[in-house]
């Protein structure tokens, strides 16, 4: 089992719908989670993290981290089509461990 | 401005002949790390290094070497690239805990020809 998995997506949300984003890890002592965001040939720019249970709120992007269940996840609320980019989970170990990544479209 | 510069942004060079690709953070961070990043493979690993003098491979060394010899500069050679080796670069850094995600540079897209 891979230690951060994400669906590779792509994940395909019109305009001004919520994009759910799930990321699930394998390490029940992960402290905290980030999110970053990638457009198509730049570097990746985190977005988000957290750390406790439950759900954080930046803007339009809401982070929810279920421990028990070993899930973190992003909400894109009124998803817009600069939110178009792959998303990457990432999980910090003796090293960040990084997810695959979902590709997000945001259609007009 | 807090950053990690990569240089150069993109290189085009021939199987065999040794180049080398700059890191430099200004943030004070002691762990800094490559990464390559394939279409469909995600983000591997190359090095990392945990502090001056500190380094360590990650999943995929092969072919590359690093060195760290002053704490903002970790740079990524190859001694003799092969056209597999054709990558989209990314150096990281962060600090000792990690408590706040990497910092990326802007990449250096490599073509081994």
């Amino acid at each position: 089992q891979k230690e951060v998995e994400q669906n590779s997506g792509p994940l395909s949300v019109p305009e001004g719908a919520i994009a759910s984003l799930n990321c699930t890890y394998s390490d029940r002592g992960s402290q905290s989670f980030f999110w970053y965001r990638q457009y198509s040939g730049k570097s990746p720019e985190l977005i988000m993290f957290i750390y406790s249970n439950g759900d954080k709120e930046d803007g339009r992007f809401t982070a929810q981290l279920n421990k028990a269940s070993q899930y973190v996840s992003l909400l894109i609320r009124d998803s817009q089509p600069s939110d178009s980019a792959t998303y990457l989970c990432a999980v910090p170990a003796s090293k960040i461990i990084f997810g695959s990544g979902t590709r997000l479209s945001i259609r007009p | 401005e807090a950053q990690v510069t990569q240089n150069p942004r993109y290189l085009i060079t021939v199987t065999g002949k040794k180049l080398t690709v700059t890191c430099s953070q200004n943030m004070n961070h002691e762990y800094m790390s490559w990464y390559r990043q394939d279409p469909g493979l995600g983000l591997r690993q190359i090095y990392y290094s945990m502090n001056v003098e500190v380094t360590d491979k990650g999943d995929v060394p092969e072919g590359y070497k690093v060195s760290r010899k002053e704490k903002r500069n970790f740079p990524l050679i190859l001694e003799s690239p092969s056209p597999n080796q054709t990558s989209l670069y990314f150096c990281a850094s962060t600090s000792s805990t990690g408590s706040y995600g990497y910092t990326f540079g802007s990449g250096t897209r490599l073509t081994v020809v």
